[in-house]
Protein backbone atom coordinates (compact mmCIF):
# COMPACT_ATOMS: atom_id res chain seq x y z
CA UNK A 1 0.00 0.00 0.00
CA UNK A 2 1.41 3.73 -0.67
CA UNK A 3 0.14 4.78 2.54
CA UNK A 4 -1.53 8.20 3.01
CA UNK A 5 -1.40 10.46 0.26
CA UNK A 6 -1.07 13.77 0.55
CA UNK A 7 -1.84 16.68 -2.34
CA UNK A 8 -0.25 18.96 -2.65
CA UNK A 9 3.20 18.82 -0.85
CA UNK A 10 3.34 22.69 -1.25
CA UNK A 11 1.36 25.30 -1.37
CA UNK A 12 1.94 29.03 -1.39
CA UNK A 13 -0.94 31.22 -2.11
CA UNK A 14 -2.11 34.73 -1.49
CA UNK A 15 -4.30 36.15 1.83
CA UNK A 16 -7.96 36.24 0.27
CA UNK A 17 -7.87 33.07 -2.32
CA UNK A 18 -9.17 29.81 -1.11
CA UNK A 19 -7.11 26.79 -0.37
CA UNK A 20 -7.84 23.48 -0.80
CA UNK A 21 -5.93 20.22 0.15
CA UNK A 22 -6.74 16.98 -0.55
CA UNK A 23 -6.10 13.33 1.28
CA UNK A 24 -5.96 9.64 -0.07
CA UNK A 25 -6.49 7.64 3.22
CA UNK A 26 -5.27 4.01 3.08
CA UNK A 27 -7.74 1.11 1.91
CA UNK A 28 -9.59 -0.20 4.31
CA UNK A 29 -8.95 2.42 7.04
CA UNK A 30 -12.56 3.57 8.47
CA UNK A 31 -11.05 6.61 10.63
CA UNK A 32 -9.64 10.04 8.73
CA UNK A 33 -8.44 12.50 10.77
CA UNK A 34 -7.06 16.44 10.06
CA UNK A 35 -3.67 17.84 11.70
CA UNK A 36 -2.79 21.73 11.59
CA UNK A 37 1.00 21.67 12.97
CA UNK A 38 3.47 24.78 14.05
CA UNK A 39 6.01 26.10 15.88
CA UNK A 40 3.73 28.11 18.35
CA UNK A 41 1.16 24.90 18.94
CA UNK A 42 2.65 22.08 18.12
CA UNK A 43 -0.19 19.35 16.65
CA UNK A 44 -3.95 20.25 16.82
CA UNK A 45 -6.24 18.09 15.89
CA UNK A 46 -8.97 19.62 13.28
CA UNK A 47 -11.77 17.33 12.80
CA UNK A 48 -12.10 13.81 12.63
CA UNK A 49 -14.43 11.16 10.62
CA UNK A 50 -15.04 7.89 11.04
CA UNK A 51 -17.26 5.85 7.98
CA UNK A 52 -16.99 9.36 6.20
CA UNK A 53 -18.69 11.02 8.57
CA UNK A 54 -17.30 14.19 10.74
CA UNK A 55 -17.51 13.04 14.42
CA UNK A 56 -15.89 16.22 16.36
CA UNK A 57 -14.92 19.29 14.29
CA UNK A 58 -13.68 21.17 17.71
CA UNK A 59 -10.53 21.59 16.64
CA UNK A 60 -11.70 24.06 13.34
CA UNK A 61 -10.47 27.19 13.78
CA UNK A 62 -13.37 29.65 12.52
CA UNK A 63 -15.99 29.31 10.01
CA UNK A 64 -13.31 30.12 7.10
CA UNK A 65 -12.44 26.16 7.41
CA UNK A 66 -14.54 23.38 6.30
CA UNK A 67 -13.83 19.68 5.83
CA UNK A 68 -15.62 16.76 4.15
CA UNK A 69 -15.13 13.47 3.05
CA UNK A 70 -17.63 12.00 0.25
CA UNK A 71 -16.44 9.08 0.04
CA UNK A 72 -13.88 5.99 2.08
CA UNK A 73 -11.26 7.33 -0.21
CA UNK A 74 -10.99 11.15 -0.55
CA UNK A 75 -11.14 13.89 2.05
CA UNK A 76 -10.79 17.74 1.39
CA UNK A 77 -9.73 20.56 3.84
CA UNK A 78 -10.74 23.79 2.51
CA UNK A 79 -9.43 27.55 3.75
CA UNK A 80 -11.97 30.04 2.03
CA UNK A 81 -10.59 32.75 2.59
CA UNK A 82 -6.77 32.22 3.87
CA UNK A 83 -4.76 34.47 5.75
CA UNK A 84 -1.31 34.77 6.76
CA UNK A 85 -2.05 32.87 9.91
CA UNK A 86 -3.30 29.86 8.30
CA UNK A 87 0.64 29.15 7.63
CA UNK A 88 1.16 25.63 9.00
CA UNK A 89 1.56 22.09 8.02
CA UNK A 90 -1.54 20.28 7.44
CA UNK A 91 -1.02 16.39 7.89
CA UNK A 92 -4.03 13.97 7.24
CA UNK A 93 -3.93 10.27 8.74
CA UNK A 94 -5.97 7.77 8.94
CA UNK A 95 -6.69 4.51 10.81
CA UNK A 96 -7.84 0.99 10.89
CA UNK A 97 -9.96 1.54 14.53
CA UNK A 98 -9.87 5.01 16.19
CA UNK A 99 -6.85 6.20 17.82
CA UNK A 100 -5.07 3.02 18.59
CA UNK A 101 -2.28 3.21 15.46
CA UNK A 102 -2.37 6.20 13.26
CA UNK A 103 -0.53 6.22 9.55
CA UNK A 104 0.26 10.17 8.45
CA UNK A 105 0.90 11.58 5.10
CA UNK A 106 3.51 13.74 4.15
CA UNK A 107 1.47 16.79 4.87
CA UNK A 108 1.17 19.84 2.81
CA UNK A 109 3.51 22.94 3.23
CA UNK A 110 0.68 25.85 3.38
CA UNK A 111 2.35 29.29 2.95
CA UNK A 112 0.05 32.28 2.89
CA UNK A 113 1.53 35.72 1.87
CA UNK B 1 -8.91 18.99 30.82
CA UNK B 2 -6.40 16.23 29.16
CA UNK B 3 -3.25 17.56 27.92
CA UNK B 4 0.28 15.71 27.47
CA UNK B 5 3.37 17.98 28.78
CA UNK B 6 6.69 17.03 26.94
CA UNK B 7 10.21 18.51 28.06
CA UNK B 8 11.26 21.14 25.85
CA UNK B 9 14.01 20.44 23.28
CA UNK B 10 16.31 20.25 21.45
CA UNK B 11 18.17 17.73 23.23
CA UNK B 12 21.49 17.18 21.59
CA UNK B 13 23.25 13.81 22.35
CA UNK B 14 26.48 11.78 20.86
CA UNK B 15 26.15 8.82 19.45
CA UNK B 16 25.53 6.18 22.07
CA UNK B 17 24.78 7.99 24.70
CA UNK B 18 21.66 7.37 26.91
CA UNK B 19 17.98 8.94 26.22
CA UNK B 20 15.57 10.19 28.28
CA UNK B 21 12.73 12.37 26.98
CA UNK B 22 10.42 13.35 29.59
CA UNK B 23 6.39 12.73 29.20
CA UNK B 24 3.38 13.13 31.69
CA UNK B 25 0.25 13.38 31.52
CA UNK B 26 -2.99 15.30 33.10
CA UNK B 27 -6.26 13.09 32.62
CA UNK B 28 -8.77 11.73 34.56
CA UNK B 29 -9.14 7.75 34.18
CA UNK B 30 -6.64 5.66 32.36
CA UNK B 31 -5.66 6.63 29.08
CA UNK B 32 -3.30 4.57 26.33
CA UNK B 33 -0.47 6.39 26.05
CA UNK B 34 1.72 6.85 23.03
CA UNK B 35 5.54 8.20 21.39
CA UNK B 36 5.22 9.39 17.93
CA UNK B 37 8.35 9.46 15.74
CA UNK B 38 8.36 12.37 13.20
CA UNK B 39 12.00 12.07 10.64
CA UNK B 40 12.88 15.28 8.52
CA UNK B 41 9.97 16.18 5.85
CA UNK B 42 7.92 13.01 6.68
CA UNK B 43 4.64 12.55 8.89
CA UNK B 44 4.48 10.81 12.37
CA UNK B 45 4.62 7.11 12.78
CA UNK B 46 3.66 5.05 15.89
CA UNK B 47 6.96 4.08 18.04
CA UNK B 48 5.47 2.31 20.74
CA UNK B 49 2.45 2.53 22.86
CA UNK B 50 1.32 1.28 26.31
CA UNK B 51 -2.38 0.80 26.76
CA UNK B 52 -2.53 0.07 30.53
CA UNK B 53 -0.57 0.85 33.64
CA UNK B 54 2.73 -0.59 34.65
CA UNK B 55 2.65 -2.05 30.93
CA UNK B 56 6.00 -1.53 28.76
CA UNK B 57 6.07 -0.23 25.19
CA UNK B 58 9.21 -1.00 23.12
CA UNK B 59 10.50 -0.68 19.69
CA UNK B 60 13.29 -0.26 17.85
CA UNK B 61 15.66 -0.41 21.36
CA UNK B 62 13.21 2.51 22.66
CA UNK B 63 11.59 2.17 25.68
CA UNK B 64 8.27 3.71 28.26
CA UNK B 65 6.66 2.46 30.58
CA UNK B 66 3.13 3.76 32.03
CA UNK B 67 3.25 4.91 35.31
CA UNK B 68 -0.20 5.59 37.01
CA UNK B 69 1.30 6.81 40.41
CA UNK B 70 3.39 9.59 38.61
CA UNK B 71 0.92 9.80 35.63
CA UNK B 72 4.41 9.61 33.32
CA UNK B 73 5.34 8.22 30.33
CA UNK B 74 9.32 8.57 29.68
CA UNK B 75 10.79 7.72 26.29
CA UNK B 76 14.30 6.11 27.15
CA UNK B 77 16.85 4.46 24.91
CA UNK B 78 19.95 2.76 26.06
CA UNK B 79 22.55 3.96 23.23
CA UNK B 80 21.28 6.39 20.24
CA UNK B 81 22.02 6.54 16.73
CA UNK B 82 22.47 9.50 14.34
CA UNK B 83 19.29 7.83 12.76
CA UNK B 84 17.40 8.54 15.55
CA UNK B 85 17.69 12.03 15.06
CA UNK B 86 13.90 13.48 14.94
CA UNK B 87 11.21 14.76 16.58
CA UNK B 88 9.29 12.45 19.37
CA UNK B 89 5.78 13.49 20.17
CA UNK B 90 4.11 11.64 23.45
CA UNK B 91 0.43 11.62 22.93
CA UNK B 92 -2.73 10.13 24.68
CA UNK B 93 -6.18 8.33 23.64
CA UNK B 94 -9.31 7.24 25.57
CA UNK B 95 -10.35 3.98 24.60
CA UNK B 96 -13.79 3.78 22.61
CA UNK B 97 -12.72 7.10 21.47
CA UNK B 98 -10.65 7.98 17.97
CA UNK B 99 -9.13 11.47 19.60
CA UNK B 100 -5.38 11.27 20.33
CA UNK B 101 -4.06 13.96 22.03
CA UNK B 102 -0.25 15.05 21.43
CA UNK B 103 2.53 17.17 23.18
CA UNK B 104 4.22 19.53 21.55
CA UNK B 105 6.92 17.32 20.74
CA UNK B 106 10.95 16.99 21.41
CA UNK B 107 13.74 17.47 18.86
CA UNK B 108 16.38 14.97 19.46
CA UNK B 109 19.50 15.49 17.63
CA UNK B 110 22.45 13.45 17.58
CA UNK B 111 26.02 13.57 16.84
CA UNK B 112 28.27 11.38 15.64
Amino acid sequence: DAGVIQSPRHEVTEMGQEVTLRCKPISGHNSLFWYRQTMMRGLELLIYFNNNVPIDDSGMPEDRFSAKMPNASFSTLKIQPSEPRDSAVYFCASSLRGAEKLFFGSGTQLSVL
Amino acid sequence: GNSVTQMEGPVTLSEEAFLTINCTYTATGYPSLFWYVQYPGEGLQLLLKATKADDKGSNKGFEATYRKETTSFHLEKGSVQVSDSAVYFCALAWRNTDKLIFGTGTRLQVFP
